[in-house]
Protein backbone atom coordinates (compact mmCIF):
# COMPACT_ATOMS: atom_id res chain seq x y z
CA UNK A 1 0.00 0.00 0.00
CA UNK A 2 1.33 3.00 -1.06
CA UNK A 3 2.28 5.81 1.77
CA UNK A 4 2.86 8.82 -0.35
CA UNK A 5 1.36 8.64 -3.90
CA UNK A 6 1.36 10.75 -7.03
CA UNK A 7 -0.06 11.35 -10.24
CA UNK A 8 0.73 11.11 -12.82
CA UNK A 9 4.35 10.17 -13.14
CA UNK A 10 5.24 11.52 -15.91
CA UNK A 11 4.03 14.89 -17.69
CA UNK A 12 4.94 16.02 -21.09
CA UNK A 13 3.08 19.39 -22.21
CA UNK A 14 3.65 22.13 -24.47
CA UNK A 15 4.60 25.85 -23.09
CA UNK A 16 1.67 27.94 -22.10
CA UNK A 17 -0.59 25.12 -21.13
CA UNK A 18 -2.13 24.46 -17.68
CA UNK A 19 -1.48 21.66 -15.57
CA UNK A 20 -1.84 19.58 -12.01
CA UNK A 21 -0.13 17.12 -10.11
CA UNK A 22 -2.25 15.00 -7.50
CA UNK A 23 -1.17 13.72 -4.15
CA UNK A 24 -2.34 11.69 -1.43
CA UNK A 25 -1.12 10.56 1.73
CA UNK A 26 -1.88 7.49 3.53
CA UNK A 27 -0.21 7.47 6.56
CA UNK A 28 -2.19 10.45 8.55
CA UNK A 29 0.09 12.63 8.65
CA UNK A 30 -0.35 16.29 9.26
CA UNK A 31 1.94 18.21 7.10
CA UNK A 32 2.17 17.48 3.36
CA UNK A 33 5.14 19.95 1.07
CA UNK A 34 6.07 19.88 -2.55
CA UNK A 35 9.40 19.87 -3.58
CA UNK A 36 11.17 20.04 -7.03
CA UNK A 37 14.13 18.54 -8.27
CA UNK A 38 16.28 20.41 -10.96
CA UNK A 39 18.44 18.61 -13.76
CA UNK A 40 21.12 18.62 -11.06
CA UNK A 41 19.07 16.80 -8.91
CA UNK A 42 18.85 19.73 -6.48
CA UNK A 43 16.05 19.69 -4.08
CA UNK A 44 14.02 22.91 -3.20
CA UNK A 45 10.98 22.90 -1.28
CA UNK A 46 8.33 24.85 -2.41
CA UNK A 47 5.44 24.36 -0.27
CA UNK A 48 4.48 22.95 2.96
CA UNK A 49 0.49 22.54 4.56
CA UNK A 50 -0.53 21.82 7.71
CA UNK A 51 -3.32 20.06 8.49
CA UNK A 52 -4.97 22.00 5.31
CA UNK A 53 -3.14 25.57 6.30
CA UNK A 54 -0.28 26.66 4.03
CA UNK A 55 2.57 27.65 5.91
CA UNK A 56 5.55 27.62 3.73
CA UNK A 57 5.70 29.89 0.40
CA UNK A 58 9.10 29.72 -0.84
CA UNK A 59 9.75 32.13 -3.64
CA UNK A 60 7.64 30.60 -6.30
CA UNK A 61 5.90 32.54 -9.18
CA UNK A 62 2.44 32.57 -8.52
CA UNK A 63 1.75 30.28 -11.22
CA UNK A 64 2.43 27.78 -8.80
CA UNK A 65 -0.84 27.47 -6.47
CA UNK A 66 -1.61 24.15 -4.50
CA UNK A 67 -4.31 23.36 -2.88
CA UNK A 68 -5.12 21.18 -0.21
CA UNK A 69 -8.74 20.19 0.28
CA UNK A 70 -8.18 17.70 3.00
CA UNK A 71 -5.31 17.15 5.21
CA UNK A 72 -4.76 13.62 3.16
CA UNK A 73 -4.44 15.69 -0.22
CA UNK A 74 -1.98 17.89 -1.48
CA UNK A 75 -2.59 19.22 -5.28
CA UNK A 76 -0.57 21.47 -7.63
CA UNK A 77 -0.93 23.26 -10.18
CA UNK A 78 0.40 25.02 -12.68
CA UNK A 79 -0.56 27.85 -14.95
CA UNK A 80 1.26 29.29 -18.20
CA UNK A 81 3.88 26.51 -18.54
CA UNK A 82 7.43 27.73 -18.88
CA UNK A 83 10.27 25.62 -20.24
CA UNK A 84 11.94 26.55 -17.21
CA UNK A 85 9.42 24.58 -15.27
CA UNK A 86 10.77 21.33 -16.69
CA UNK A 87 11.66 19.39 -13.41
CA UNK A 88 10.71 16.42 -11.41
CA UNK A 89 8.05 17.11 -8.59
CA UNK A 90 8.28 15.43 -5.27
CA UNK A 91 5.16 15.35 -3.09
CA UNK A 92 6.31 14.56 0.54
CA UNK A 93 4.42 14.10 4.17
CA UNK A 94 5.60 14.12 7.38
CA UNK A 95 3.58 13.41 10.97
CA UNK A 96 4.99 17.02 11.80
CA UNK A 97 6.08 20.23 10.55
CA UNK A 98 9.54 19.97 10.34
CA UNK A 99 11.91 17.44 12.69
CA UNK A 100 10.61 14.38 11.73
CA UNK A 101 11.12 11.82 8.85
CA UNK A 102 9.75 12.96 6.05
CA UNK A 103 7.78 10.75 3.15
CA UNK A 104 8.36 11.19 -0.05
CA UNK A 105 6.17 10.16 -3.30
CA UNK A 106 7.83 8.57 -6.91
CA UNK A 107 7.81 11.69 -8.09
CA UNK A 108 6.24 13.33 -11.56
CA UNK A 109 8.78 14.45 -14.09
CA UNK A 110 7.13 17.46 -16.01
CA UNK A 111 8.62 18.07 -19.53
CA UNK A 112 7.56 21.59 -21.17
CA UNK A 113 8.17 21.62 -24.96
CA UNK B 1 22.40 30.93 6.84
CA UNK B 2 20.13 28.75 5.34
CA UNK B 3 22.37 26.31 2.87
CA UNK B 4 23.42 23.33 3.71
CA UNK B 5 26.83 22.34 1.52
CA UNK B 6 28.08 18.94 0.52
CA UNK B 7 30.29 17.12 -0.92
CA UNK B 8 31.85 15.59 -2.83
CA UNK B 9 29.71 16.05 -5.64
CA UNK B 10 30.39 12.57 -6.81
CA UNK B 11 32.42 9.65 -4.93
CA UNK B 12 33.23 6.08 -6.51
CA UNK B 13 34.18 3.38 -3.90
CA UNK B 14 35.40 0.01 -3.90
CA UNK B 15 32.97 -3.00 -3.07
CA UNK B 16 34.45 -3.18 0.83
CA UNK B 17 35.21 -0.24 1.29
CA UNK B 18 33.99 2.99 3.45
CA UNK B 19 32.24 5.82 1.67
CA UNK B 20 32.22 9.11 3.29
CA UNK B 21 30.21 12.05 2.61
CA UNK B 22 30.33 15.31 4.33
CA UNK B 23 28.31 18.40 5.23
CA UNK B 24 28.50 21.74 6.87
CA UNK B 25 25.72 24.45 7.73
CA UNK B 26 25.55 27.67 9.33
CA UNK B 27 22.23 28.12 10.79
CA UNK B 28 22.62 26.50 14.82
CA UNK B 29 18.87 26.74 14.87
CA UNK B 30 18.68 23.69 12.95
CA UNK B 31 17.87 20.46 15.43
CA UNK B 32 17.46 17.75 12.79
CA UNK B 33 19.94 16.31 10.70
CA UNK B 34 18.82 13.35 8.14
CA UNK B 35 20.09 11.86 5.28
CA UNK B 36 17.98 10.52 2.47
CA UNK B 37 19.10 7.47 -0.26
CA UNK B 38 17.80 8.26 -4.01
CA UNK B 39 17.49 5.49 -6.50
CA UNK B 40 17.40 6.76 -9.84
CA UNK B 41 13.02 7.12 -11.06
CA UNK B 42 12.17 6.68 -7.58
CA UNK B 43 11.83 9.45 -4.58
CA UNK B 44 13.96 10.18 -1.44
CA UNK B 45 14.02 7.78 1.45
CA UNK B 46 15.38 8.71 4.51
CA UNK B 47 18.32 6.56 5.32
CA UNK B 48 19.34 7.73 9.09
CA UNK B 49 18.80 11.04 11.19
CA UNK B 50 20.56 12.76 14.04
CA UNK B 51 19.88 15.24 16.57
CA UNK B 52 22.33 17.44 17.90
CA UNK B 53 22.48 16.24 21.31
CA UNK B 54 23.97 13.31 20.08
CA UNK B 55 27.65 12.83 18.22
CA UNK B 56 27.11 9.76 16.85
CA UNK B 57 24.26 7.77 15.90
CA UNK B 58 24.69 3.69 14.09
CA UNK B 59 22.23 1.63 12.01
CA UNK B 60 23.37 -1.35 10.68
CA UNK B 61 26.59 -0.43 8.07
CA UNK B 62 25.62 3.16 7.84
CA UNK B 63 26.66 5.74 10.78
CA UNK B 64 26.22 9.79 10.99
CA UNK B 65 29.27 11.84 12.99
CA UNK B 66 28.36 15.03 14.28
CA UNK B 67 30.50 17.55 15.18
CA UNK B 68 28.30 20.21 16.65
CA UNK B 69 30.99 23.00 17.59
CA UNK B 70 31.90 22.68 13.87
CA UNK B 71 28.72 22.63 12.33
CA UNK B 72 29.29 19.75 10.32
CA UNK B 73 27.95 16.16 9.97
CA UNK B 74 28.85 13.47 7.76
CA UNK B 75 27.40 9.90 6.76
CA UNK B 76 29.64 7.02 6.77
CA UNK B 77 28.94 3.59 4.71
CA UNK B 78 30.83 0.81 6.17
CA UNK B 79 31.50 -2.62 3.64
CA UNK B 80 30.23 -0.19 0.88
CA UNK B 81 28.04 -2.55 -1.71
CA UNK B 82 26.73 -2.31 -5.23
CA UNK B 83 23.88 -2.02 -4.08
CA UNK B 84 24.36 1.31 -2.19
CA UNK B 85 24.82 3.07 -5.44
CA UNK B 86 22.45 5.70 -5.03
CA UNK B 87 22.01 9.50 -4.73
CA UNK B 88 23.04 10.77 -1.00
CA UNK B 89 21.44 14.07 0.49
CA UNK B 90 22.02 15.27 3.37
CA UNK B 91 19.53 17.63 4.91
CA UNK B 92 18.86 19.77 8.19
CA UNK B 93 15.75 21.71 9.59
CA UNK B 94 14.12 22.85 12.54
CA UNK B 95 10.96 22.62 14.51
CA UNK B 96 7.90 23.93 12.45
CA UNK B 97 10.55 24.55 9.54
CA UNK B 98 11.09 22.80 6.11
CA UNK B 99 14.13 20.66 4.45
CA UNK B 100 16.97 22.22 3.63
CA UNK B 101 18.71 19.42 1.18
CA UNK B 102 22.58 19.88 0.37
CA UNK B 103 23.57 19.25 -3.54
CA UNK B 104 23.81 15.56 -3.36
CA UNK B 105 26.71 13.04 -3.86
CA UNK B 106 26.11 10.62 -6.16
CA UNK B 107 27.58 7.03 -5.42
CA UNK B 108 29.12 4.18 -6.96
CA UNK B 109 30.20 1.48 -5.64
CA UNK B 110 32.34 -0.86 -7.88
CA UNK B 111 32.43 -4.67 -7.47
Amino acid sequence: DTAVSQTPKYLVTQMGNDKSIKCEQNLGHDTMYWYKQDSKKFLKIMFSYNNKELIINETVPNRFSPKSPDKAHLNLHINSLELGDSAVYFCASSQLAGGTEAFFGQGTRLTVV
Amino acid sequence: QQQVKQSPQSLIVQKGGISIINCAYENTAFDYFPWYQQFPGKGPALLIAIRPDVSEKKEGRFTISFNKSAKQFSLHIMDSQPGDSATYFCAASMEGGKLIFGQGTELSVKP
